[in-house]
């Protein structure tokens, strides 16, 4: 089955630790996008890659790092400067077309200890 | 970017018709108009997209008058099971990023 797979499902960070969150998608979309949703809000950008070796930041992207080594992955590093990083975060990947749509994973629910 | 604006929340009782609308005062020309629907602890799923005039599937509806400074999405006959998050998404697939607006929160009621 094609799709977008977001993993793990939850994850807890330590104060001051880095932790990483996968997203993987099967689609051979060229565009990937990282979103933060917090409790009963909306979605907020942090960071989008629309082609390999190439990210753009979002409107929150301070205190997170992302990578885009291959079409297929666009893995998201919340960092320890990202000092409120309890949230729901969803990944999401589009095709290029003009009346293409966004496909979203299942999303990681990132919890402080 | 096109910002949105929809009203916060909506009520509605089961059966009856709903009708969202999506304020996008600067949309640009080769904007697209597209609807998601969001479940608590879920990705947002794609209900229906359009350029202009009335689009039509399975699920919902979508008008948009020929200026296309809003849209309205249409449900018919709503169920408990269509209370969720509806966002309007408003650009270029080609052209990203895509900001979301905070969504219409609709509440179905037996």
């Amino acid at each position: 089955d094609g799709g977008i797979t977001q993993s793990p499902k939850y994850l807890f960070r330590k104060e001051g630790q880095n932790v990483t969150l996968s997203c993987e998608q099967n689609l051979n979309h060229d565009a990937m996008y990282w979103y933060r949703q917090d409790p009963g809000q909306g979605l907020r950008l942090i960071y989008y890659s629309q082609i390999v070796n190439d990210f753009q930041k979002g409107d929150i992207a301070e205190g997170y790092s992302v990578s885009r080594e291959k079409k297929e992955s666009f893995p998201l590093t919340v960092t320890s400067a990202q000092k409120n990083p309890t949230a729901f975060y969803l990944c999401a990947s589009m095709g290029r077309g003009l009346n293409e749509k966004l496909f979203f994973g299942s999303g990681t629910q990132l919890s402080v200890l | 970017l096109a910002k949105t604006t929809q009203p916060i929340s909506m009520d509605s009782y089961e059966g009856q018709e709903v009708n969202i609308t999506c304020s996008h005062n600067n949309i640009a020309t080769n904007d697209y108009i597209t609807w998601y629907q969001q479940f608590p602890s879920q990705g947002p799923r794609f209900i229906i997209q359009g350029y202009k005039t009335k689009v039509t599937n399975e699920v919902a509806s979508l008008f948009i008058p020929a200026d296309r400074k809003s849209s309205t999405l249409s449900l018919p006959r709503v169920s408990l099971s269509d209370t969720a998050v509806y966002y309007c998404l408003v650009g270029n697939p080609g052209n990203t990023p895509l900001v979301f607006g905070k969504g219409t929160r609709l509440s179905v009621i037996a």
